[in-house]
């Protein structure tokens, strides 16, 4: 059973354009968290998905930033019009339900370097 | 919104001793679960334990264990027989039993000595 899977592992953009991360779940896993690592800090709660719909988006910033988690396929972060403050390690993690003994199964990253 | 806080930015343990990683939390709730993951260079997060706050029971996983101080909202990470694998950010997490994110503290550096 793969574990869940994010690319690109690195990502570089110039200021200005945009910036999509994709995440694929676990097999079996319907629910999804983004998750921001700033340098020297620990991991900071973006959104929550679930097929088709977005639970709690309180994380994410109000602007520039969306994600999705379609029917079919992975799920999304979608970063417009980046800046150097975009820069960071980005996190998707896993659950099967949204039961909360379930911990959640993190993907490696990836690293976005704005310039 | 619930704080988790890690005091230790750098911690230092010799191959085979024993280290304790130390976590606090503020919440006003009484049922939730707290986490420990192993962050290494790779920057894969790995579970490493998780403790239910309705058990009294320190939660054990082979050479890892945890001080859960309810009352105290202190969860420590004790490291026994260190080995130079261990080496790596390890974060304490929290997590509500009436919600879905995880609220992570900043992270403690161990280095393993040889």
């Amino acid at each position: 059973n793969a574990g869940v899977m994010q690319n690109p592992r690195h990502l570089v953009r110039r200021r200005g354009q945009e910036a999509r991360l994709r995440c694929s779940p676990m097999k079996g896993h319907s629910h999804v968290y983004w998750y921001r690592q700033l340098p020297e800090e620990g991991l900071k709660f973006m959104v929550y998905l679930q097929k088709e719909n977005i639970i709690d988006e309180s994380g994410m910033p109000k602007e520039r930033f969306s994600a999705e988690f379609p029917k079919e396929g992975p799920s999304i972060l979608r970063i417009q019009q980046v800046v150097r403050g975009d820069s960071a390690a980005y996190f998707c993690a896993s659950s099967p339900l949204s039961g909360t003994s379930y911990e959640q199964y993190f993907g490696p990253g990836t690293r976005l370097t704005v310039t | 919104a619930q704080t988790v806080t890690q005091s230790q930015p750098e911690m230092s343990v010799q191959e085979a001793e024993t280290v304790t990683l130390s976590c606090t939390y503020d919440t006003s709730e009484s049922d939730y679960y707290l986490f420990w993951y192993k962050q290494p260079p790779s920057r894969q997060m790995i579970l490493v334990i998780r403790q239910e706050a309705y058990k009294q029971q320190n939660a054990t996983e082979n050479r890892f264990s945890v001080n859960f101080q309810k009352a105290a909202k202190s969860f420590s990470l004790k490291i026994s027989d260190s080995q130079l694998g261990d080496a790596a950010m390890y974060f304490c997490a929290y997590r509500s039993n009436y919600g879905n994110q995880f609220y992570f503290g900043t992270g403690t550096s161990l280095t393993v000595i040889p």
